[in-house]
């Protein structure tokens, strides 16, 4: 059974700085990796899919990576705002997925 | 990418009364999920509704108490039976298109 897991669990930094979220899985014959981002009492909004043939995507300040032989993909924040304040999730699977229990991310003006 | 209605946003119960779930897509879809997140915790599949046949629901969920219906390839339903306060959860409906799993804005059930 594939287990996912988030590290840290909350993160606090003030706007700028550049910083990395962490997401850890077991079981590397993965389909796909997806990062989303959730908003308080709201649902989730899809970030960036690393399909399991791929190494990594980009979107504007994000970088998502996937290693799967060390089962790990990192979520890269550049430039970080305010605005990024929400709950990163990421998600392992094809059709239905497995998600990890987020990082509660908080951007200081 | 897939755009995802969900209703209703947020809602208020009595325990023991039901409350149904719509999910309306833009688009025709196979399959389409069902996922409960309980507060403080990570989004856990209840089950998958395919047009035309009977939902397959993940241990731990039964039909009786989470009945579903997928009337054709843009909807579904998902009705939350003889509530208690333990099913207050966010309730989201997903599918999957070429660019990953797309997301309802939620439900945000809160039973009393």
């Amino acid at each position: 059974k594939q287990e996912v897991t988030q590290i840290p669990a909350a993160l606090s930094v003030p706007e700028g700085e550049n910083l990395v979220l962490n997401c850890s899985f077991t079981d590397s014959a993965i389909y796909n990796l997806q990062w989303f981002r959730q908003d308080p009492g709201k649902g989730l909004t899809s970030l960036l899919l690393i399909q399991s043939s791929q190494r990594e995507q980009t979107s504007g300040r994000l970088n998502a990576s996937l290693d799967k032989s060390s089962g790990r993909s990192t979520l890269y924040i550049a430039a970080s705002q305010p605005g990024d304040s929400a709950t990163y999730l990421c998600a392992l699977g094809a059709s239905t997925l497995t998600f990890g229990k987020g990082t509660m991310l908080l951007v200081s003006p | 990418s897939a755009v995802i209605s969900q209703k209703p946003s947020r809602d208020i119960c009595q325990r023991g009364t039901s409350l149904t779930i719509q999910c309306q897509v833009d688009s025709q879809v196979t399959m389409m999920f069902w996922y409960r997140q309980q507060p403080g915790q990570s989004l856990t599949l209840i089950a998958t509704a395919n047009q035309g046949s009977e939902a397959t629901y993940e241990s731990g969920f039964v039909i009786d108490k989470f009945p579903i219906s997928r009337p054709n390839l843009t909807f579904s339903t998902l009705t939350v039976s003889n509530m208690s306060p333990e099913d207050s959860s966010i309730y989201l409906c997903s599918v999957e298109a070429d660019r990953g799993a797309f997301f309802g804005q939620g439900t945000r059930l809160t039973v009393v």
